[in-house]
């Protein structure tokens, strides 16, 4: 069965430290991959996605994220983390299927301190 | 720039009341969804459309049921509010299985 983990569901960095999410996927076919990311109150907005093109994908806010085919993983890293950032953060994969089939991962909420 | 409304944003009702749930997208994506969340938990896919007068269930359970008339509206209507419905309830669209484009959310308590 497909499906999308995200390894720790609570992640806390220093302000100016390494942002590092983790996201794997389970599939057979190529995927289109997404990350996601929630403030409080809010619906889900767009960070980056990855469709076939560049397995680098830069995003909004200093964001980035790395396909790795043989791992299947789409980590989420940000070199120097923001207080802003403080969120919480899903990892989608969805698939060219009949049937559109797109699965969210649990989510990470990350905390940054200060 | 995405535009997708969820109206109204925070509600609370009494057990055993009707309600709707409104969701509108001025994308013309084909593909619209309802999501329920707890806070600071997972996405349930609850409900979604591959177009006008198509609905579908989606892997979570719902008492709720939906509609799509028109290509730009997908509300959510139920029948008989009670308070294991309290969430919040997320709307979204896309156009294919590109990005899913979400509005604000209803955060519905039901006493």
């Amino acid at each position: 069965a497909q499906s999308v983990t995200q390894l720790g569901s609570h992640v806390s960095v220093s302000e100016g430290a390494l942002v590092l999410l983790r996201c794997n996927y389970s599939s057979s076919v190529p995927p289109y991959l997404f990350w996601y990311v929630q403030y409080p109150n809010q619906g889900l907005q767009l960070l980056l996605k990855y469709t076939s093109a560049a397995t680098l994908v830069k995003g909004i806010n200093g964001f980035e994220a790395e396909f790795k085919k043989s791992e299947t993983s789409f980590h989420l890293t940000k070199p120097s983390a923001h207080m802003s950032d403080a969120a919480e953060y899903f990892c989608a994969v969805s698939w060219k299927t009949s049937y559109d089939k797109v699965i969210f991962g649990p989510g990470t909420s990350l905390s940054v301190i200060p | 720039e995405a535009d997708i409304y969820q109206t109204p944003r925070y509600l609370v009702i009494g057990t055993g009341k009707k309600i709707t749930l409104e969701c509108s997208q001025t994308m013309g994506h084909d593909k619209m969804y309802w999501y329920q969340q707890d806070p600071g938990m997972e996405l349930h896919l609850i409900h979604y459309s591959y177009g006008v007068n198509s609905t579908e269930k989606g892997d979570l359970s719902s008492e709720s049921t939906v509609s799509r008339i028109r290509t730009e509206h997908f509300p959510l209507t139920l029948e008989s509010a009670r308070p294991s419905h309290t969430s919040q309830y997320l709307c979204a669209s896309s156009e294919g299985v590109d990005t899913q484009y979400f509005g604000p959310g209803t955060r519905l308590t039901v006493l």
